[in-house]
């Protein structure tokens, strides 16, 4: 049993370039979640889905997209990344909403150059 | 929207003496609050949450919080630090829909 899993861990992009993240849970959640952790900030929602094949905006979305194509996986793509961008990337999912916890992935670290 | 506010961005005890992180919520309706504890490089893991059942909630690790409605608080104690609590710890308050809203966290260094 894996929980949460991130791939990649570190990526370095240069200005405008795509990449898309990609997260994986095995413990048969229909809610999945994607945020990015800046320093001070705490963590802010990007992207929730409550199923598959659904996506929702959360605080921050601007300048990413998500898709859910299947249960245990949510995208996070970035199409043209910009330096503000550089953050990290925790994927998370949950049973349901609160009060069901979510379980986090170890995150992905991403600068943009 | 549900809100939170850390009190201290660090803070430092030392090995054996009483641990308490600050967290204060603004919430329209009652929350469910969480504390979350991330060590360094890993993602973040539940220590415990609040769900209206009892105002003391006991965690993992000896780790508790007291839900203060009056207070607007929910802060997190422990009576006696161990080395292996040095982490970063964040609060998380939650009005039962899809956005959980996060601290910016405290960082707790354990001095010897």
């Amino acid at each position: 049993n894996a929980g949460v899993t991130q791939t990649p861990k570190f990526r370095v992009l240069k200005t405008g370039q795509s990449m898309t993240l990609l997260c994986a849970q095995d413990m048969n959640h229909e809610y999945m979640y994607w945020y990015r952790q800046d320093p001070g900030m705490g963590l802010r929602l990007i992207h929730y889905s409550v199923g598959e094949g659904t996506t929702a905006k959360g605080e921050v979305p601007d300048g990413y997209n998500v898709s859910r194509l299947k249960k245990q996986n949510f995208l996070l793509g970035l199409e043209s990344a910009a330096p503000s961008q550089t953050s990290v990337y925790f994927c998370a999912s949950s049973y349901g909403r609160a009060p069901y916890e979510q379980y986090f992935g170890p995150g992905t670290r991403l600068t943009v150059t | 929207a549900q809100s939170v506010t850390q009190l201290g961005s660090h803070v430092s005890v030392s090995e054996g003496a009483l641990v308490l992180l600050r967290c204060n919520y603004s919430s329209s309706v009652p929350p469910y609050l969480f504390w979350y504890v991330q060590y360094p490089n890993q993602g973040l893991q539940l220590l415990l949450k609040y769900t209206s059942a009892a105002t003391l909630v006991k965690g993992i690790n000896g780790f508790e919080a007291e839900f203060k409605k009056s207070e607007t608080s929910f802060h997190l104690t422990k009576p006696s630090a161990h080395m292996s609590d040095a982490a970063e710890y964040f609060c998380a308050v939650s009005e039962g829909d899809n956005d959980m809203r996060f601290g910016a966290g405290t960082r707790l260094t354990v001095k010897p």
